[in-house]
């Protein structure tokens, strides 16, 4: 199975910050990656498709980036409902794999 | 609305069965891809299994950890998707996420509330 690597596992930041998470997966995948935040408590919610591709509705600063093995969720300029738990997933496997999560909290 | 609406979780001994169902709403069931994502108490997503809109066997493929255990199918009559799960172990505790998938390649776009098991 395709692994999925994220880091950091978490990291600390301020409204109004730009952060990047990394994945990496463990073979190329090329653009088959998907980006989804999850708040406490709640159910996934889809960011990012395709490596780059934002899904309908959600905010133009979020952005996605990347291919092969290497991919980045940037987020710039944070506000207080995007501090969750964000994972990447592969699509190109045939069993899809997810990384293991980054958390983003408030500093 | 597109809607996904799991049942069927509970408490069950290790070694036990349970069948989860969703129930699936608002949109053409039998086109599309559907899947099963795990995730334990404080812990990652897991994705779990999945099935081609028209049921066919040769769609289904499940993750290692639940190979030879749990056993995905549909009923698109009934719009409806399942996941038997037999052999239970205290490792499948989990909150059990029904999603539907979308598009080449694959993005999961819309996900279920989820349902409880705990062994």
């Amino acid at each position: 199975d395709i692994q999925m690597t994220q880091s950091p596992s978490s990291l600390s930041a301020s409204v109004g910050d730009r952060i990047t998470i990394t994945c990496r997966a463990s073979q190329n995948i090329g653009t088959y990656l998907n980006w989804y935040q999850q708040r406490p408590g709640k159910a996934p919610k889809l960011l990012i498709y395709a490596e780059s591709n934002l899904q309908s509705g959600v905010p133009s600063r979020f952005t996605g980036s990347g291919s092969g093995t290497d991919f980045t969720l940037t987020i710039t300029g944070l506000l207080p409902e995007d501090f969750a738990t964000y994972y990447c997933q592969q699509s190109y496997g045939m069993r899809w794999t997810f990384g293991q999560g980054t958390r983003v909290e408030i500093k | 609305e597109v809607q996904l609406v799991e049942s069927g979780g509970g408490l069950v001994q290790p070694g036990g069965s349970l069948r989860l169902s969703c129930a699936a709403s608002g949109f053409t069931f039998s086109g599309n891809w559907m899947h099963w994502v795990r995730q334990a108490p404080g812990k990652g997503l897991e994705w779990v299994s999945r099935i081609r809109g028209d049921g066919d066997g040769s769609s289904i493929m499940y993750a290692e950890s639940v190979q030879g255990r749990f056993t995905i199918s549909r009923d698109n009559a009934r719009n409806t998707l399942y996941l038997q799960m037999d052999s239970l172990r205290v490792e499948d505790t989990a909150m059990y996420y029904c999603v539907r998938a979308v598009g080449a390649p694959g993005k999961i776009d819309c996900w279920g509330q989820g349902t409880l098991v705990s062994v």
